[in-house]
C-alpha cells in the first residue's frame, strides 16, 4: 500500500458542479494533513490545512478529515474553469515525522 | 513580499555530469525544503534545513546527492554524478518557523533533463 494514495483522474466536472477529492493514508497515526493546488508547470500552493475529524471550510473549499478510516477529501463547490488543475493530498507521516504527498488529481471545469 | 528564487529555471545535462541548483528562500524563512518532483508523480522531500543545520534528509540518496545551507539563508543542491533518473523538476520551499505544519511557500523550480 502506498503512504498516501489518490485516484490519479482524469475527474471532469461541469462548470459550477461538486468537483470531489479523495485521498487515503496508510499511517494510522498521521495527525496533519494538506490540500495543494498545481497548475500545470506551476508550483504547488497550499489551499488547506485539517488536523481534526469532521470539516473545515474555506470559500468554495471544504476539507474533510475521517481518521478512523484514513481518509482525507476535498470539495470544491461552484467550481470553476480556474480551478482546472492538479490537487495534491499531504501528509505528515506518524512514525517517522515526514511530508508525503499523493501523485495528485488532476481536475478539469469544463465551461 | 518577494517570493523563493530558484537558479537555474532549467538544465540539460549528459548523465555522469554534474549539476547543483541554487534557492533564496522568503527573507526570514527559517526552515528550508528541497523537493523532487518527477513528472506524474507528488513531490518527495529530499532535505529540509532550520536554519543551517540538517532536520531531515532521510530521503536524499547521499551517494550521489549532496546539499548545504551555510549561514541559514540560501541554499545549493549538488548531484554528482547524474542519473537518467534523476530528471524532475527541483522544487524549493520555505517557512516561517519550524515543523512541517509551517505553510510552505515553493519556488518556481528548476526543471532537469538528464540524457
Amino acid at each position: 500500500q502506498k503512504e498516501v494514495e489518490q485516484n490519479s483522474g482524469p475527474l471532469s466536472v461541469p462548470e459550477g458542479a461538486i468537483a470531489s477529492l479523495n485521498c487515503t493514508y496508510s499511517d494510522r497515526g498521521s495527525q496533519s494533513f494538506f490540500w495543494y493546488r498545481q497548475y500545470s508547470g506551476k508550483s504547488p500552493e497550499l489551499i488547506m490545512s485539517i488536523y481534526s475529524n469532521g470539516d473545515k471550510e474555506d470559500g468554495r473549499f471544504t476539507a474533510q478529515l475521517n481518521k478512523a478510516s484514513q481518509y482525507v477529501s476535498l470539495l470544491i463547490r461552484d467550481s470553476q474553469p480556474s480551478d482546472s488543475a492538479t490537487y495534491l493530498c499531504a501528509v505528515i507521516m506518524y512514525n517517522n515525522n515526514d511530508m508525503r504527498f499523493g501523485a495528485g488529481t488532476r481536475l478539469t471545469v469544463k465551461p | 513580499e518577494a517570493g523563493v528564487a530558484q537558479s537555474p529555471r532549467y538544465k540539460i545535462i549528459e548523465k555522469r555530469q554534474s549539476v547543483a541548483f541554487w534557492c533564496n528562500p522568503i527573507s526570514g524563512h527559517a526552515t528550508l525544503y528541497w523537493y523532487q518532483q518527477i513528472l506524474g508523480q507528488g513531490p518527495k522531500l529530499l532535505i529540509q534545513f532550520q536554519n543551517n543545520g540538517v532536520v531531515d534528509d532521510s530521503q536524499l540518496p547521499k551517494d550521489r546527492f549532496s546539499a548545504e545551507r551555510l549561514k541559514g539563508v540560501d541554499s545549493t543542491l549538488k548531484i554528482q554524478p547524474a542519473k537518467l533518473e534523476d530528471s524532475a523538476v527541483y522544487l524549493c520551499a520555505s517557512s516561517l518557523g519550524a515543523g512541517l505544519q509551517e505553510t510552505q511557500y515553493f519556488g518556481p523550480g528548476t526543471r532537469l533533463l538528464v540524457l
